[in-house]
């Protein structure tokens, strides 16, 4: 089993460049979350998805969508990238018992 | 707000010695509580899970909860320079969020 997997692992835009950060999971978790992780913030929950066919805000939801496109896949999505958005973005799969599984991560640098 | 308090360290330890990392929280309705390892560049990584309170121990690893006292820790016995990573304290009241500690960060000397 795979476990988490994000792609890509980099990436590298422009302001105002759209992209897209993929993530699936095959634990057949119900709950699937994305963080973003700041040096001195912490992981930051942007949005969550308590099942398949619902989303909700995190803490930090601005400049961001997200689509849960069926149990396994959970995608996030910059519009308008901005250099604020420069961080690494984290998919999480959360057990029945809320223990939450990561994904490796992805590095984006917006310059 | 929520709040979960960690040392930020480094906690500087010798291989062998028993390392203690310590996380305090501000919800009383707290009720799960975890502890995750993350290696710089990499990904948390979840190493222990406990629910209730007195201790839960798991290999070299033993967590510790006061839910009367707002305080979670966790040893590490016989510590090893692999053990060398930042320690995440993280809290849910089984609503939706995780909240997360910023981290101690561990060093273990040879």
């Amino acid at each position: 089993n795979a476990g988490v997997t994000q792609t890509p692992k980099f990436q590298v835009l422009k302001t105002g460049q759209s992209m897209t950060l993929q993530c699936a999971q095959d634990m057949n978790h119900n709950s699937m979350y994305w963080y973003r992780q700041d040096p001195g913030m912490g992981l930051r929950l942007i949005y969550y998805s308590a099942s398949e066919g619902t989303t909700d805000k995190g803490e930090v939801p601005n400049g961001y969508n997200v689509s849960r496109l069926n149990k396994r896949e959970f995608s996030l999505r910059l519009e308008s990238a901005a250099p604020s958005q420069t961080s690494v973005y984290f998919c999480a799969s959360v057990s029945g018992s809320s223990e939450q599984y990561f994904g490796p991560g992805t590095r984006l640098t917006v310059t | 707000q929520k709040e979960v308090e960690q040392n930020s360290g480094p906690l500087s330890v010798p291989e062998g010695a028993i390392a203690s990392l310590n996380c305090t929280y501000s919800d009383r309705v707290s009720q799960s509580f975890f502890w995750y390892r993350q290696y710089s560049g990499k990904s948390p990584e979840l190493i222990m899970s406990i629910y209730s309170n007195g201790d839960k121990e798991d290999g070299r690893f033993t967590a510790q909860l006061n839910k009367a006292s707002q305080y979670v820790s966790l040893l590490i016995r016989d510590s090893q320079p692999s053990d060398s990573a930042t320690y995440l304290c993280a809290v849910s009241n089984s609503g939706y969020a995780l909240n997360f500690g910023k981290g101690t960060s561990l060093l273990v000397t040879p």
